[in-house]
């Protein structure tokens, strides 16, 4: 199994301004993924970032607004840029060589204010 | 599209009560179904699953059966403990038997709280 350090693990922000969530991984994994949760809803995927390549953003998001960089087998981030209160969501990294066959961190409750 | 609608919570049991968690799924296809479970302060973690219909997946005491019929993958436990206290999330894997490569649609979780 691995085991997925995300930070940080809550963070109040400003309108306007941008956050980015690191994920590290104690091992070589093919795939990260983000996720979404916002209140009430279901977990929803963001992109898949496969190293040295763009992520895939699924229907409903944008590379403007989530940005992605996955520089290596271990490490990912997440930006969420120009916030909004919409944006008050939890961001789930995880990681492994499939989706199905992927580890998960513990989040980070993001509240823009 | 496919979906998984999960049962609303919170859940509040008392030790050693029964419990059902109720997941319903809309998919094309032949999915994979699942559970997950999310401790304080932990992340998302698999608890079971099931890969076709029929199935019965089981683990720590928690089981779930692939009912086609139903289109339904209820979680049950006989026996709650407050250390089950925790969210669960039904998911559905869009891939086709013998695939890896299928994307996990998740429902919206349910918080269980057990009482001594």
């Amino acid at each position: 199994s691995a085991v997925i350090s995300q930070k940080p693990s809550r963070d109040i922000c400003q309108r306007g301004t941008s956050l980015t969530i690191q994920c590290q991984v104690d091992s070589q994994v093919t795939m990260m993924f983000w996720y979404r949760q916002q209140p009430g809803q279901s977990l929803t995927l963001i992109a898949t970032a496969n190293q040295g390549s763009e992520a895939t953003y699924e229907s409903g998001f944008v590379i403007d607004k989530f940005p992605i960089s996955r520089p290596n087998l271990t490490f990912s981030t997440l930006t969420v840029s120009n916030m909004s209160p919409e944006d008050s969501s939890i961001y789930l990294c995880s990681g492994g060589q499939t989706y199905t066959e992927a580890f998960f961190g513990q989040g980070t409750r993001l509240t823009v204010v | 599209g496919d979906s998984v609608t999960q049962m609303e919570g919170p859940v509040t049991l008392s030790e050693e009560a029964f419990l059902t968690i109720n997941c319903t799924y809309t998919a094309t296809g032949y999915p994979s179904l699942f559970w997950y479970v999310q401790y304080p302060g932990e992340g998302l973690q698999l608890l079971l699953k099931a890969t076709k219909a029929d199935d019965k997946g089981s683990n720590k005491g928690f089981e779930a059966t692939y009912r086609k019929e139903t289109t339904s993958f209820h979680l049950e436990k006989g026996s709650v403990q407050v250390s089950d206290s925790a969210v669960y999330f039904c998911a559905l894997s869009d891939q086709n038997r013998g695939s890896t490569l299928g994307r996990l649609y998740f429902g919206r979780g349910t918080q269980l709280t057990v009482w001594p």
